[in-house]
């Protein structure tokens, strides 16, 4: 399967503890987005990279947040000090880079449910 | 004012019918216009992209207004496999993509 892959698929942490997901986008797609997604809401953008740089960054995103993609390859997002408030899905999706309508044709890796109690 | 809006629903409707959803959006510079599919617990999918002068693929038809700022889902001859969430996507020429919240739709037998 070449498709977006996340690692773990499911987190129980608990509330203080950090955790680290990992993202391993489709080979040939050099865009790389985060997004958080909560029951009944659509997801919420939190980062985006091109390659290895990370070119923006939602207010969503706490100081407690960090995303790497230190090769231009997987990515990985940290949550440090996690709270409750941080239950949710968190989704990966990559692109390549074609057309400028291509931007937005992401593909969806299957997420990390993160529950923190 | 959220970004992007939808009407959460959901829509009941038998096999066979025919649905319509709309979006709007609040950004007047926005560029590109999306849906996706959302099964329940699963990741969302490209369902088609929405072009100025409207576009078909099979039996789902998008629309959009720049004028009144919204697009549109019209489903015909509804399966029970369309069931579903569908999110309208909006991206304005940045990175940054805007999901709706999403619209549930249940098709029954």
């Amino acid at each position: 399967d070449t498709g977006v892959s996340q690692n773990p698929r499911h987190k129980i942490t608990k509330r203080g503890q950090n955790v680290t997901f990992r993202c391993d986008p489709i080979s040939e797609h050099n865009r790389l987005y985060w997004y958080r997604q909560t029951l009944g809401q659509g997801p919420e953008f939190l980062t985006y990279f091109q390659n290895e740089a990370q070119l923006e960054k939602s207010r969503l995103l706490s100081d407690r947040f960090s995303a790497e993609r230190p090769k231009g390859s997987f990515s990985t997002l940290e949550i440090q000090r996690t709270e409750q408030g941080d239950s949710a899905m968190y989704l990966c999706a990559s692109s390549a880079t074609r057309t400028e309508s291509a931007r937005a044709e992401q593909y969806f890796g299957p997420g990390t449910r993160l529950t923190v109690t | 004012r959220k970004e992007v809006e939808q009407d959460p629903g959901p829509f009941n409707v038998p096999e066979g019918a025919t649905v319509a959803f709309n979006c709007t959006y609040s950004n007047s510079a926005s560029q590109s216009f999306f849906w996706y599919r959302q099964d329940c617990r699963k990741e969302p999918k490209l369902l088609m992209s929405v072009y100025s002068s409207g576009n078909e693929d099979g039996r789902f038809t998008a629309q959009l207004n720049r004028a009144s700022q919204y697009i549109s889902l019209l489903i015909r001859d509804s399966k029970l496999s369309d069931s579903a969430t569908y999110l309208c996507v909006v991206n304005t020429g940045g990175f940054k993509t805007i999901f709706g919240a999403g619209t549930r739709l249940f098709v029954k037998a």
